[in-house]
């Protein structure tokens, strides 16, 4: 497997803009995570699915963040109107459920976010 | 509520030398712990986890740590630090008990491991 893939890996937009990052998990893992870590605040967890369904959304800083996931192999982050203060790295993971895999979040390589 | 405090910002270690990076959690329940490592501009990395068991867990790379429960406490450690090793650590608690509602990680603010040669 691949490993939990997100794209873009860079993006620089202007303020006002909407931003959408994307996330493909492992497949057959039914949780996932988005993150967001920033100098000042660390990492900081936004959201979570479970078999699609969001579970915990408190971490999501306003409403200027959507976060969802159609189907067991996509889940989208959106934000609109983007701002310079939202500019940070956003780290997607995914966890199984199995005895094995059972508790570890594999995180993908995150997309650092330029708002100007 | 569950926590984790990671009082160092930074840890410097000649090679060599062992290391301990340091962890101390809050949970309201029995904890599942993690260690995770971080190397300049990639995602997280698993390196190990205390479920259950024996206190001094393995992992990768050569690093374990040890589960305390009187001290609340799951400090990182290697005997033998390389400075391949330098990287951002964050310890990760979730309560073992509970609803679905809180099977999320919380992390801590994470530890520079600067290993010097």
């Amino acid at each position: 497997d691949a490993g939990v893939i997100q794209s873009p890996r860079h993006e620089v937009t202007e303020m006002g803009q909407e931003v959408t990052l994307r996330c493909k998990p492992i497949s057959g893992h039914d949780y996932l995570f988005w993150y967001r870590q920033t100098m000042m605040r660390g990492l900081e967890l936004l959201i979570y699915f479970n078999n699609n369904v969001p579970i915990d959304d408190s971490g999501m800083p306003e409403d200027r963040f959507s976060a969802k996931m159609p189907n067991a192999s996509f889940s989208t982050l959106k934000i609109q109107p983007s701002e310079p203060r939202d500019s940070a790295v956003y780290f997607c993971a995914s966890r199984g459920e199995g005895k094995i895999a059972k508790n570890i979040q594999y995180f993908g390589a995150g997309t650092r976010l330029s708002v100007l | 509520a569950q926590s984790v405090a990671q009082p160092e910002d930074q840890v410097n270690v000649a090679e060599g030398n062992p290391l301990t990076v340091k962890c101390t959690y809050s949970v309201s329940g029995n904890p599942y712990l993690f260690w995770y490592v971080q190397y300049p501009n990639r995602g997280l990395q698993f390196l190990l986890k205390y479920i259950t068991g024996d206190n001094l867990v393995k992992g990768s790379y050569g690093f374990e740590a040890e589960f305390n429960k009187s001290q609340t406490s799951f400090h990182l450690k290697k005997p033998s630090a390389l400075v391949s090793d330098s990287a951002l650590y964050f310890c990760a608690v979730r309560d073992k008990t509970g609803d679905t509602g809180r099977r999320a990680l919380t992390f801590g603010s994470g530890t520079r491991l600067q290993v010097q040669p």
